[in-house]
């Protein structure tokens, strides 16, 4: 069966460091991966999606980046984190086609300090 | 803009009573809708997933319609208990690969 992990539950940085969020996905090859944002008040967004490695597209303009260097293998990136960063990211992946919906992982919530 | 809203943004029932959470969205060219659970601090789980050439599906007490051309989607629970406390998300996919997301109703069933 597949799954997905997502690492680490939970995390507190200081405003200006960087980050890395890795999501793992076993039992499927080639799966669609996604990055989403959950902030207070707010509802989910789609930060990034990625159809295959290296294959990267960008949702909304931020101080985030994510690359995916392994078919199973999505990390989301920022060089200097700042207060607005903060919130509950989520990984998700979904097979090809419109057939099938979304798999989501357990989440990182995320505090810049 | 392709939007997903979600009515009531929060509701509380006593237990064993059935309810209605609603989904609206703004365009009715989609390719599926997804209804999800999430508990506080949690991920997101899925209860069911509905193509747009289908008009509903169930699992267990959840059942979920879709009309497409009224762009609405209801998730009907039966004999509501208090584990189904959580907040559900309605989530559409209008074209491309993103969901669109509602902001979510959160349900407290009391004992």
């Amino acid at each position: 069966s597949q799954t997905i992990h997502q690492w680490p539950a939970t995390l507190v940085q200081p405003v200006g460091s960087p980050l890395s969020l890795e999501c793992t996905v076993e039992g499927t090859s080639n799966p669609n991966l996604y990055w989403y944002r959950q902030a207070a008040g707010r509802g989910l967004q789609l930060l990034f999606y990625s159809v295959g490695i290296g294959q990267i597209s960008s949702e909304v303009p931020q101080n985030l980046s994510a690359s995916r260097p392994q078919d199973r293998q999505f990390i989301l990136s920022s060089k200097k984190l700042l207060l607005s960063d903060s919130g509950f990211y989520l990984c998700a992946w979904s097979v090809g086609g419109t057939a099938y919906g979304y798999t989501f992982g357990s989440g990182t919530r995320l505090t810049v300090v | 803009k392709q939007e997903v809203t979600q009515i009531p943004a929060a509701l509380s029932v006593p237990e064993g009573e059935n309810l209605v959470l609603n989904c609206s969205f703004t365009d009715s060219a989609i390719y599926n809708l997804q209804w999800f659970r999430q508990d506080p601090g949690k991920g997101l789980t899925s209860l069911l997933l509905i193509q747009s050439s289908q008009r509903e599906q169930t699992s267990g007490r959840l059942n979920a319609s879709l009309d497409k051309s009224s762009g609405r989607s209801t998730l009907y629970i039966a004999a509501s208990q208090p584990g189904d406390s959580a907040t559900y998300l309605c989530a559409v996919r209008f074209s491309g690969y993103a969901l669109n997301f509602g902001k979510g109703t959160s349900l407290l069933v009391t004992p």
